[in-house]
């Protein structure tokens, strides 16, 4: 069964502080794995898709990487609209109709 | 980037009544449409997947006679909750994709209050 885990569950940061979130997970071969965000009463918004272990994607504060095992996103000097919670999820290449697997996102607070 | 509406974006009903939402992808034809279900600082839940013209795949424990799903187009998908209660309360997201290894693009999601 594929399984996804997200730490920590929680993060406050100052800021301009960076950090980086973990995305561990256990897949019956990798398809591709996906970062999300998401703002308090809203839908998931796309950030990034990573395939193969060694791969990284930029977009503005944010960086994801991806190892055979897991992956990370990192927020370089976040700002206060930085603050979300953020959602990594797989898709293994034998998932039925694209489905994804989610982990339990980590929730970034980002102080002023 | 794609985008996908949902509407109602809120809605109030008594229980035992039916609740219908829908899930349009705007600018892209979407081969699969997915029905999650978010309860308060949780992650996405999986309900089911959906292709045009067929039936949709449910997943454990997903009840099919209350949670029905008709995908009547390449851009509509719709949800009905059946004789809904209480329990029911909960936020549901729908998202949608263009195919194989294609990212899924979420809808604004849908609160439902059973009352």
């Amino acid at each position: 069964e594929d399984q996804v885990t997200q730490s920590p569950e929680a993060l406050r940061l100052q800021e301009g502080e960076s950090s980086s979130l973990n995305c561990s997970y256990t897949v019956s071969g990798l398809r591709g794995l996906f970062w999300y965000r998401q703002d308090p009463g809203k839908g998931p918004e796309f950030l990034f898709t990573l395939y193969s272990a060694g791969e990284e994607k930029e977009k503005e504060r944010l960086k994801a990487t991806l190892t055979k095992k897991e992956s990370f996103l990192h927020i370089t000097a976040p700002k206060p609209e930085d603050s979300a919670t953020y959602l990594c999820a797989v898709q293994a290449r034998k998932a039925a109709g694209n489905k994804l697997t989610f982990g339990g996102g980590t929730r970034v607070l980002v102080k002023p | 980037g794609a985008v996908v509406s949902q509407h109602p974006s809120r809605v109030i009903c008594k229980s035992g009544t039916s609740v219908k939402i829908e899930c349009r992808s705007l600018d892209f034809q979407a081969t699969t449409m997915f029905w999650y279900r978010q309860f308060p600082k949780q992650s996405l839940m999986l309900m089911a997947t959906s292709n045009e013209g067929s039936k949709a795949t449910y997943e454990q424990g997903v009840e099919k006679d209350k949670f029905l799903i008709n995908h009547a187009s390449l851009t509509l998908s719709t949800l009905t909750v059946t004789s809904a209660h209480p329990e029911d309360s909960s936020f549901y997201i729908c998202s949608a994709d263009r195919g194989i290894q294609e990212t899924q693009y979420f809808g604004p999601g849908t609160r439902l209050l059973v009352l």
